[in-house]
């Protein structure tokens, strides 16, 4: 039952470094999402994702990509890492609109 | 926007009490709201989702409404426990998948 994996759990990066966080799904849910979790603003939405080949952006997509050529995996991409990005970054997925969204355990990523 | 409000920001009760969490949103064109609890340095678990049409769901001594007309849901956590201490976020749903996410009401309970 493995659910939600991400990958790396921690990373330190250098500013404007790039790297790809991992996101992989074995439910077969439609619905992905990236959000990132600051001290006191909560969790806010990236990217998201109703299935293979379509993406949206959420409330703060500026200096992510991500792309969802499978069902089963939703990488973000950090172009140029910067300072401001340092958080702790959750993928979550979900069946579909109406049922619950299950979250991975977060990568906490520190940029220098 | 949609804005979610999440009231209080902290709550400290003794082991056994009875209590009541907050969240309220202020567009009421939910597709539903899911409750979450965060242990410290974790993701997040799933405890409730209501729908759009329902009222209240149940699940243990968990007890969540919703009032989507005046924007509002909470969550009643029954004979509070130690083990319940964490951090509780509320979520409100669009049918296209988004969510948006309250700040959290972190809990205590004193043994």
């Amino acid at each position: 039952n493995a659910g939600v994996t991400q990958t790396p759990k921690f990373q330190v990066l250098k500013t404007g470094q790039s790297m790809t966080l991992q996101c992989a799904q074995d439910m077969n849910h439609e619905y992905m999402s990236w959000y990132r979790q600051d001290p006191g603003m909560g969790l806010r939405l990236i990217h998201y994702s109703v299935g293979a080949g379509i993406t949206d952006q959420g409330e703060v997509p500026n200096g992510y990509n991500v792309s969802r050529s499978t069902t089963e995996d939703f990488p973000l991409r950090l172009l140029s890492a910067a300072p401001s990005q340092t958080s702790v970054y959750f993928c979550a997925s979900r069946p579909n609109s109406g049922s619950e969204a299950f979250f991975g355990q977060g990568t906490r990523l520190t940029v220098v | 926007k949609q804005e979610v409000t999440q009231i209080p920001a902290a709550l400290s009760v003794p082991e056994g009490e009875n209590l009541v969490l907050n969240c309220s949103f202020t567009d009421s064109a939910i597709y539903n709201l899911q409750w979450f609890r965060q242990d410290p340095g974790k993701g997040l678990t799933s405890l409730l989702l209501i729908q759009s049409s329902q009222r209240e769901q149940t699940s243990g001594r968990l007890n969540a409404s919703l009032d989507k007309s005046s924007g509002r849901s909470t969550l009643y956590i029954a004979a509070s426990q130690p083990g319940d201490s964490a951090t509780y976020l509320c979520a409100a749903n669009t049918n296209a998948g988004k969510s948006t996410f309250g700040d959290g009401t972190t809990l205590t309970v004193k043994p």
